[in-house]
């Protein structure tokens, strides 16, 4: 069964920094292109980059809210991705979910529970 | 980026009803190379997260119910619930994966009658 465990929320003062985790079982985590989505408490859903598989280069790519301010990053070792989010706004305040996608084509198959982000000062 | 317009915002439906939803893209999301729509639909149940129903505008997600149909092609879509179940109350999302980034739209809210 695949599982997507997110931690590593919480609340954070606006410019502050905070590191999000993903924690993949179930699946060949390496083998897996991952994103990262996020939804403010009862609205819509903002995707907010992804990051290849290590064979297709591992590379990275992000929206443009957040570019330059988020950078994810893999350690398929640990099968755990991870999103750094720096000089955070309160506009950032959301829940942010990891998911999967199967075939690199931003469908995402799997997603995990989620983890609150607040940023307030 | 692609614009994505769901309507109605909500509907209510009797349980075995149908129930309808649009979508609709600011750009084409038909590619001629391939002849496939690169939409795809979203449920979130309240405290859930979302999960993938529908791809290539049609194709439902392995283990969902076979009341969930998708049609349309181009900017114009739809999502049909054939027979309301109480289980079906959520939110559906439609979602363009023609090009980055890949965006959603706003949602609508499927409750019973």
């Amino acid at each position: 069964e695949v599982q997507l465990v997110e931690s590593g929320g919480g609340l954070v003062k606006p410019g502050g920094s905070l590191r999000l985790s993903c924690a993949g079982s179930g699946f060949p985590f390496n083998n897996a292109w991952m994103s990262w989505v996020r939804q403010v408490p009862g609205k819509g859903l903002e995707w907010l980059g992804r990051i290849k598989r290590k064979t297709e280069g591992g590379t990275t790519e992000y929206a443009a809210p957040v570019k330059g301010r988020f950078t994810i990053s893999r350690d398929d070792s640990k099968n755990t991705l991870y999103l750094q989010m720096n000089s955070l706004k309160t506009e950032d305040t959301a829940i942010y979910y990891c998911a999967t996608e199967n075939y690199g084509d931003y469908v995402l198959h799997y997603w995990g529970q989620g983890t609150l982000v607040t940023v307030s000062s | 980026d692609i614009v994505m317009t769901q309507s109605p915002d909500s509907l209510a439906v009797s349980l075995g009803e149908r129930a309808t939803i649009n979508c609709k893209s600011s750009q084409t999301l038909l590619y001629n190379f391939n002849n496939k729509n690169y939409l795809a639909w979203y449920q979130q149940k309240p405290g859930q997260p979302p999960k993938l129903l529908i791809y290539w505008a049609s194709t439902r997600e392995s283990g969902v119910p076979d009341r969930f149909s998708g049609s349309g092609s181009g900017t114009d879509f739809t999502l049909t619930i054939s027979r309301l179940q109480a289980e079906d109350v959520a939110v559906y999302y439609c979602q363009q994966y023609a090009s980055s980034p890949p965006t959603f739209g706003q949602g609508t809210k499927v409750a019973i009658k």
